[in-house]
């Protein structure tokens, strides 16, 4: 049982590169959700999957697009990749039963550098 | 490198103390709470948590209390060990109609133990 996967964990990009990052989950959880963790800034949520087939915008999806490819899969994609989107970032899943338990269940992070 | 960490306020105990770590949440709706520990290089991982109609609940060594009234939670580490050195998430849970729930981070303290 992995719990959640994401690849790559560590990636350089060109100013305007694109890439994907992936994620997937061995749960059956339904919501997932994309975080970005930059130093003293703690996790900001950039966009999350409430259930299969829907997508919401957070906190600060600007510059990002996401696909919830099923229930397992929720890809993160950077268009035209700037600095300002290096940072950490993380994945996670959560059971949608009630009651809530247990929060999220984090990946182990993509480090992203663009330069 | 350690990039999680740098410009969060810091706690610093010797081994064998106790720690006492302080998040304030905001909404006073929030229904459940989550502590986060995050060691470098790694995500986020469940350690405690408490639902409203609590003051406190307790763990192997740790214990968590939440005061409603002020809208502050608490995380006390006991016999604080070397291997307890992380970064510490609290998260306040906002449940919404359909099941959905989301997590609000708080900005993290960095927890550091002296031997």
């Amino acid at each position: 049982n992995a719990g959640v996967t994401q690849t790559p964990k560590f990636q350089v990009l060109k100013t305007g590169q694109s890439m994907t990052l992936q994620c997937a989950q061995d749960m059956n959880h339904n919501s997932m959700y994309w975080y970005r963790q930059d130093p003293g800034m703690g996790l900001r949520l950039i966009y999350y999957s409430a259930s299969e087939g829907t997508t919401d915008k957070g906190e600060v999806p600007n510059g990002y697009n996401v696909s919830r490819l099923n229930k397992r899969e929720f890809s993160l994609r950077l268009e035209s990749a700037a600095p300002s989107q290096t940072s950490v970032y993380f994945c996670a899943s959560s059971d949608i039963r009630a009651p809530f338990m247990y929060g999220y269940t984090f990946g182990s992070g993509t480090r992203l550098t663009v330069v | 490198g350690e990039s999680v960490g740098l410009h969060l306020p810091t706690l610093s105990v010797q081994e064998g103390d106790n720690s006492i770590i302080n998040c304030a949440y905001s909404n006073s709706a929030s229904d459940y709470f989550i502590w986060y520990k995050q060691e470098s290089g790694k995500g986020p991982q469940f350690i405690i948590d408490i639902r409203s109609n609590m003051d406190k609940r307790q763990g192997q060594r740790v214990t968590v209390l939440l005061n409603k009234t002020v809208k502050h939670l608490s995380l006390q580490i006991a016999a604080t060990q070397p291997g307890d050195s992380a970064v510490y998430f609290c998260a306040e849970n906002m449940a919404f109609s359909g099941g959905y729930n989301k997590l609000i981070f708080g900005a993290g303290t960095r927890l550091a133990v002296h031997p």
